[in-house]
């Protein structure tokens, strides 16, 4: 079945440190995959999205890249800002239609000024 | 402005007593999902519905219903057979069929039993 693994929390950095979120997954054919974030007591809001083999998505100065060879859609931002602080959340939608996102665990991100 | 509506914000339920949370989406999405999250979990899959009146289980459907009987509307019941229920409950829809158009969320309930 499908799958989405991300590194455990929570990560804690500094104001202006470059961010990395891992995230790898497991599923068959292409899926679209996303990363969500949601902030305390609110729901998920996208981030940012890339729907094939080497797309980059990028939003509000994260990106990820979509490596097939590698399963992997890691979350990144060269400078983060205390308001970065949330859950992120990588999400992928498998081949075949819109039947319910597949989520990992989520990481707890906490930026200290 | 568009988007999804859940009420209420907090919920209690008593034991052997069914409960419905609403969702409500003025997007014209034609999908529609509900999505249990419990601490330290990603979200999981109750069920899910492409169009109206029709509707399927996810991964965690045991002890919940729902109904669509209108494009936008898509309650959720939670059953007195669901004996672990607390937990925060989203709901979300997207453009029916598109597997690579984003879900839209609302911003929740969260039901705890007295």
């Amino acid at each position: 079945g499908n799958s989405v693994t991300q590194m455990e929390g929570p990560v804690t950095l500094s104001e202006e440190a470059f961010l990395t979120i891992n995230c790898t997954y497991t599923a068959t054919g292409y899926p679209s995959l996303f990363w969500y974030v949601q902030y305390p007591g609110e729901g998920l809001q996208l981030l940012l999205k890339a729907t094939k083999a080497d797309d980059k998505g990028s939003n509000k100065g994260f990106e990820a890249t979509y490596r097939k060879e590698t399963t992997s859609f890691h979350l990144e931002k060269g400078s983060v800002q205390v308001s970065d602080s949330a859950v992120y959340f990588c999400a992928l939608s498998p081949r075949g239609g819109a039947d319910g996102l597949t989520f990992g665990k989520g990481t707890h991100l906490i930026i200290q000024p | 402005d568009g988007g999804i509506t859940q009420s209420p914000k907090y919920l209690f339920r008593k034991e052997g007593q069914n409960v419905t949370l609403s969702c409500e989406q003025n997007l014209n999405h034609d999908a529609m999902y509900w999505y249990r999250q419990d601490p330290g979990q990603g979200l999981r899959l109750i069920y899910y519905s492409h169009i109206v009146n029709d509707f399927q289980k996810g991964d965690i459907a045991e002890g919940y219903s729902v109904s669509r009987e209108k494009k936008e509307s898509f309650p959720l019941t939670v059953t007195s057979a669901q004996k672990n229920p607390t937990a925060f409950y989203l709901c979300a829809s997207s453009t029916r069929g598109e597997r690579n158009q984003p879900q839209h969320f609302g911003d929740g309930t969260r039901l705890s039993i007295l």
